[in-house]
């Protein structure tokens, strides 16, 4: 079938840090791959995405790169800030299918 | 504003009673999603419309929910003799599909959150 893992949160970090937030996927087909960022109260906002194997999506700091080998598409940022705290999803979409499957999301906490 | 609204942002409701569930899409999109997500979980598809024909519902969109997109623009979603279950955020998403098939990228509403007591 089709899902999408990720690591559990929450992921407490300080100002400054770096970032990983692991995601893997299994697929029946060749798949888009996405990150999207809710803050509290808010909708689901798209924060990068990746269609193709090698390519590497990038915005506001954050990059992941679609890894084919090894199914995944691991979110990074060099340096976190405050108001990057949020959850992110990562999620994936096929061609033919016309919806989005979603990891169960991880929670970032940045500290001042 | 020209993003993905829904209306109202919340709603309270009594078990057993009717709701109702407003999405407005981004103005040129044809397809316009449905997705349920409660506390702790990513978002779980329901339904999808291109222009006014729904073409997939999910397994989890009980015979209680029914969704309408009567002129291919906005869309309600509808949920009879609501139940505690049913206490979550219903999310509305939109997209352009310019060719059948296409990986198209989704954009969010801010949600509809449902509390039932």
């Amino acid at each position: 079938g089709n899902s999408v893992t990720q690591m559990e949160g929450p992921v407490t970090l300080s100002e400054e840090a770096f970032l990983t937030i692991n995601c893997t996927y299994t697929a029946t087909g060749y798949p888009s791959l996405f990150w999207y960022v809710q803050y509290p109260g808010e909708g689901l906002q798209l924060l990068l995405k990746a269609t193709k194997a090698d390519d590497k999506g990038s915005n506001k700091g954050f990059e992941a790169t679609y890894r084919k080998e090894t199914t995944s598409f691991h979110l990074e940022k060099g340096s976190v800030q405050v108001s990057d705290s949020a959850v992110y999803f990562c999620a994936l979409t096929l061609y033919n299918f016309n919806k989005f499957y979603f990891g169960s999301g991880t929670k970032l906490n940045v500290k001042p | 504003d020209t993003g993905v609204s829904q209306d109202p942002r919340h709603k309270i409701t009594k078990r057993g009673q009717n709701v109702t569930f407003r999405c407005d899409p981004i103005s040129e999109h044809n397809r316009l999603y449905w997705y349920r997500q409660t506390l702790g979980q990513g978002p779980e598809f329901l339904t999808y419309f291109q222009n006014e024909a729904q073409l997939e519902k999910s397994r989890l969109l009980s015979d209680r929910f029914s969704a309408e997109r009567p002129k291919g623009s906005f869309s309600t979603l509808e949920i009879q003799r609501t139940e505690q279950g049913d206490s979550a955020m219903y999310l509305c998403a939109s997209s352009l599909a310019r060719k059948q098939g296409t990986k198209e990228t989704q954009y969010f509403g801010p949600g509809t959150r449902l509390l039932v007591l």
